[in-house]
Order: structure tokens, then sequence, then C-alpha cells
């Protein structure tokens, strides 16, 4: 069966610090990767969708950047985080080739820049 | 821009009651999907809907997508404290790479 992993769960760092979360999925080849981030227990914004390796298209402009060094991993990544950047980011994967295909999130990490 | 209006925001009911969620939009889906998601964690399938006018079920819970394909309604028979957390509905428009999601119904059924 396919399982996705996200770590950290839980991470505090000071404004102006890099940031890297990381999220690795098994049991499944060439899928779909994207990251979200929620607000306040509210809609998911996309920040970055992958349809394989070495390909990101990023949906909102800011201070984030995604990479996609092996099949099924995904790494979000910062090089000074912002107040703004708080909030739980998710990441994702789905099936490619099969439309209308669901997505399968991981169990995200809560960020907290101070 | 492919938008998702879901209402209402906030929903506290007690055990027992029925309620309706919606999700409307201006723009035409090729499928909406609806995700439960509790605190701390990812959203989880509960449902996707394609044709327009199918009605699905899931036990207690009761899916419509409208007949244009712009809408959907997701209906809760007798809520129990099982059914609190954030419901949230989400559409395939003119991409299949591309989900958008709605801000989501936050539901509190107290026991």
């Amino acid at each position: 069966s396919q399982t996705i992993h996200q770590w950290p769960a839980t991470l505090v760092q000071p404004v102006g610090s890099p940031l890297s979360l990381e999220c690795t999925v098994e049991g499944t080849s060439n899928p779909n990767l994207y990251w979200y981030r929620q607000a306040a227990g509210r809609g998911l914004q996309l920040l970055f969708y992958s349809i394989g390796i070495d390909q990101i298209s990023s949906e909102v402009p800011q201070n984030l950047s995604a990479s996609r060094p092996q099949d099924r991993q995904f790494i979000l990544s910062s090089k000074k985080l912002l107040l703004s950047d708080s909030g739980f980011y998710l990441c994702a994967w789905r099936e490619r080739q099969v439309y209308n295909s669901p997505l399968h999130f991981g169990n995200g990490t809560r960020l907290t820049v101070t | 821009t492919q938008l998702l209006e879901q209402s209402p925001q906030f929903l506290s009911i007690q055990e027992g009651e029925n309620l309706t969620v919606y999700c409307n939009s201006s723009s035409v889906f090729s499928s909406l999907q609806w995700y439960r998601q509790e605190p701390g964690e990812g959203p989880v399938l509960l449902v996707t809907v394609v044709t327009g006018g199918e009605v699905k079920k899931l036990k207690r819970l009761t899916f419509q997508f409208g007949d244009a394909r712009k809408d959907s309604s997701l209906h809760i028979t007798a809520a129990q404290p099982g059914d609190t957390g954030l419901y949230l509905c989400a559409g395939f428009g003119g991409s299949n790479y591309k989900l958008t999601f709605g801000k989501g119904t936050l539901l509190t059924v107290n026991p």
C-alpha cells in the first residue's frame, strides 16, 4: 500500500532563518506531488505541484521554493523565513494517470515563525 | 481562477440533528471531491462526484453534484460527535493537475 511521510511535525523558526520541509511517498511511482498551505484550519492554498522530477509549477509568488530531486521526494524550502510564512503545510500525492484521482495527504507540518 | 465557495463557514449542532453544507461556484468543474479533516491531520477523501445530478451515499452522508456541475452539497443525517471536523470541497477545473479547494465548513457536533 502507498504511504506518505512528512516531517517534521512541528517546527519553530526565527524570522530570517532557512527552511526545509521534506516529503516522501512509498508504494507508488511517478506520482503527482503537491505542497499546500493551510491557515487557521481553513481552506488549502496550493503552493507548488510537480508532475515529474525537476518539473515544478509555482502557483503563488512568495518566499518559498520547491524541488523534486527524486521521483518520490518533494522538498519545500526558503532561504529566509518571514512571519507570514507561519502555517500548516501539507504535502500530498495523487496518481498521475488516473483522471479525477484523489489527493492523499501527509499529516502536515505546523510551522511557527517567531 | 476557479473559486469554490462553501457555506456555512461554521456550524455547531446537537447530536441527532440533520445538516447540509453547500459548495458553489460560477465555474464548471469536471468533478468535485469532498474531504474531511481532523485537527492536526491531513484531509481524507470522502467521495468524488463526476456526473451532473449524481447522488452518492456514504452511510449517513449524502453527496449531490449539481446538474450544471457548478455546485455540490453534503447532507448529514442524525449527526454524531464523530462527524466533527472540517469539511472541504475541491474541484478539478480545466487542469487535471490542480485541485482547487473551498475554504471549508467547520462542523461541531455536541453530545
